[in-house]
């Protein structure tokens, strides 16, 4: 049984360029959140994706936005990057839409702005 | 909005010490997990707390929910080299925060 698969695992980017990062849920999970985790601090919920749609998001701007397909894979991606959009960025999957159950993070895609 | 605040940022122990670590929100919590993040690797879920005054163990592991659904605890007993990592607690009311976790180290 797979879990939470992302990709890549490493990418470095420059300013203003556009990133797109990948996240497979853990099997019989429907609801992919993702977190932006900056060195020494505790992620930070970006948003959540349930049947296809944005249900909840964190104090993010407009620039990260996300997708997520009818496999319930999920995407995330950020425009315009900025030197503080260097961090990883963590997916984490669950059953049903909402805070309340037990995540399941992916190992990550770290994310370096030059 | 809702503040997740966790103290002690770092704490370092000789191994067989014990260790606690104190997660407080500024508002009343549906609920509170538990995460612990190895040296690069990602959040793994230790527990949930859903009732007041909640207390629950997991072998050396102590976890502890407050009477209000404000506050909670983690606590280890006679830590060993294998507790060594971040915690996380999560505060979860109409969303989830993170709080900015308790980094652990244990010298053998």
């Amino acid at each position: 049984d797979a879990g939470v698969t992302q990709s890549p695992t490493h990418l470095i980017k420059t300013r203003g360029q556009q990133v797109t990062l990948r996240c497979s849920p853990k099997s019989g999970h429907d609801t992919v959140s993702w977190y932006q985790q900056a060195l020494g601090q505790g992620p930070q919920f970006i948003f959540q994706y349930y049947e296809e749609e944005e249900r909840q998001r964190g104090n993010f701007p407009d620039r990260f936005s996300g997708h997520q397909f009818p496999n319930y894979s999920s995407e995330l991606n950020v425009n315009a990057l900025l030197l503080g959009d260097s961090a990883l960025y963590l997916c984490a999957s669950s059953f049903l839409a909402g805070p309340t159950g037990e995540l399941f993070f992916g190992e990550g895609s770290r994310l370096t702005v030059l | 909005g809702q503040q997740v605040m966790q103290i002690p940022q770092y704490q370092h122990v000789q191994e067989g010490e014990d260790f606690t670590t104190y997660c407080n929100s500024s508002t009343t919590l549906s609920n509170i997990q538990w995460y612990k993040q190895r040296p690069g690797g990602h959040p793994v879920f230790l527990i949930q707390l859903v009732k007041s005054g909640e207390v629950k163990k997991q072998k050396r592991l102590t976890f502890q929910f407050g009477e209000a659904k404000k506050n909670s605890s983690l606590h280890i007993t006679a830590t060993q080299t294998t507790d060594v990592g971040t915690y996380f607690c999560a505060g979860v009311n109409n969303d989830m925060r993170f709080g900015a976790g308790t980094r652990l180290t244990v010298k053998p």
